[in-house]
């Protein structure tokens, strides 16, 4: 299996401008996470897919953040008029019912930079 | 609501020490736990996952266990070496989301030194 790949790696925007990141979970993974990490602070989490059904959103998640997985597939994070409190990096992970745990693999995350 | 704790912050022994890093939860009912490695500016690396039957997992020179009555869980390194420093992570799934979100604590930076 490869990883969990997610693109851009870094990504520098000035404040007001929309973003959009990707995120390609492993394989036959069904369930989808997003999460947010700022310097020094665990991940947090921000919203999960099972197939393309958005199970549950945190209320970190503004109206300014939207997130879609069509197909089941891949999973994309939007980021509308973004503000420099955006900065963070975003990690996705995935996971499936293997022996019941869930186990959540990480990607490398997107590096985003509001300026 | 579920809080996890990591304590300390930041630790720096020399190498070969054996070493503990420790993470406590509010909420016992949890479905598994779970012990990442993170270095600068990557993602997580799962290192073990214990489920809430179980009271520990081993990998290596990696033992982790669990605690649910008193909320504990601990991840010792054996033989520590430079390139285990990196930050730690602990993370629980609460058992009436099994298959949902995480929650972290703040992590431990463990820095080896040679």
């Amino acid at each position: 299996d490869t990883g969990v790949s997610q693109n851009p790696r870094h990504k520098i925007t000035k404040r007001g401008q929309n973003v959009t990141f990707r995120c390609d979970p492993i394989s036959e993974h069904n369930r989808l996470y997003w999460y947010r990490q700022t310097l020094g602070q665990g991940p947090e989490f921000l919203t999960y897919f099972q197939n393309e059904a958005q199970l549950e959103k945190s209320r970190l998640l503004s109206d300014r953040f939207s997130a879609e997985r069509p197909k089941g597939s891949f999973s994309t994070l939007e980021i509308q008029r973004t503000e420099q409190g955006d900065s963070a990096m975003y990690l996705c992970a995935s996971s499936t019912r293997d022996r019941g745990t869930y186990e959540q693999y990480f990607g490398p995350g997107t590096r985003l930079t509001v300026t | 609501k579920q809080e996890v704790t990591q304590i300390p912050a930041a630790l720096s022994v020399p190498e070969g020490e054996n070493l503990v890093l420790n993470c406590s939860f509010t909420d016992s009912a949890i479905y598994n736990l779970q012990w990442f490695r993170q270095d600068p500016g990557k993602g997580l690396t799962s290192l073990l996952l214990i489920q809430s039957s179980q009271r520990e997992q081993t990998s290596g020179r990696l033992n982790a266990s669990l605690d649910k009555s008193s909320g504990r869980s601990t991840l010792y390194i054996a033989a520590s070496q430079p390139g285990d420093s990196a930050t730690y992570l602990c993370a629980a799934r609460i058992s009436y989301n099994q298959g949902g979100k995480l929650i972290f604590g703040q992590g431990t930076e463990l820095s080896v030194k040679p």
